[in-house]
């Protein structure tokens, strides 16, 4: 069964240090999400991609995060440089379409903590 | 602008017994719904989602939910709770935004099932 992929599973570091956070959607899937969750709370839209362009990155910070999806098919998300709030889980999730209703699959995600 | 509220961060039933987990949402047009579990470090699953149509939708492990239009609510429900069912579940409102669907998550419920 296709699933999305994203490494590393865990990354601990220090604040002010840059992180970098990989994605491959499934084969496919032309839309791409990259959400923040922070402990006990539901999933936050950081950055949305339909294919290689952004379509929506109204929640993210861009004075430290920035998404790429260069060739329209993996994805990096990075943050420099981190701060302590930074400490979350980091989702990235596909999508055939962006159309109404279309199920979203969700990697495992990347727990990054900040000291 | 769409939210959703569920109500009680922590529920525990025991095993055997009916499982319901609410969540009441807003939302500023015909609502999409969706429920998603999260089990420890790992992504989201979904178990189930509402779009038109028949408002008793079945998902998958049992579950099913009802989208009552009236009380604005879809709540979660299942008869006969089962160890496997400890995990933290998510209900999300979907908007979509000149086709680009952006879903609204709720902060979670935490479900225990005790022997």
């Amino acid at each position: 069964e296709a699933e999305v992929a994203q490494s590393p599973r865990y990354k601990i570091t220090e604040k002010s240090q840059a992180v970098a956070f990989w994605c491959d959607p499934i084969s496919g899937h032309a839309t791409l999400y990259w959400y923040r969750q922070i402990l006990g709370q539901g999933p936050e839209l950081l950055v949305q991609f339909q294919d290689e362009s952004v379509v929506d990155d109204s929640q993210l910070p861009k004075d430290r995060f920035s998404a790429e999806r260069l060739k329209g098919v993996d994805s990096t998300l990075k943050i420099q440089p981190a701060e302590l709030g930074d400490s979350a889980m980091y989702l990235c999730a596909s999508s055939l379409t962006s159309s109404r209703g279309n199920e979203q699959f969700f990697g495992p995600g990347t727990r990054l903590t900040v000291l | 602008a769409q939210s959703v509220t569920q109500l009680g961060s922590h529920v525990s039933v025991s095993e055997g017994a009916l499982v319901l987990l609410r969540c009441n949402y807003s939302s500023s047009v015909p609502p999409y719904l969706f429920w998603y579990v999260q089990y420890p470090n790992q992504g989201l699953q979904l178990l189930l989602k509402y779009t038109t149509g028949a408002t008793l939708v079945k998902g998958i492990n049992g579950f099913e939910a009802e989208f009552k239009k009236s009380e604005t609510s879809f709540h979660l429900t299942k008869p006969s709770a089962h160890m496997s069912d400890a995990a933290e579940y998510f209900c999300a409102v979907s908007e979509s935004d000149f086709g680009n669907e952006k879903l609204t998550f709720g902060t979670g419920t935490r479900l225990t099932i005790i022997p």
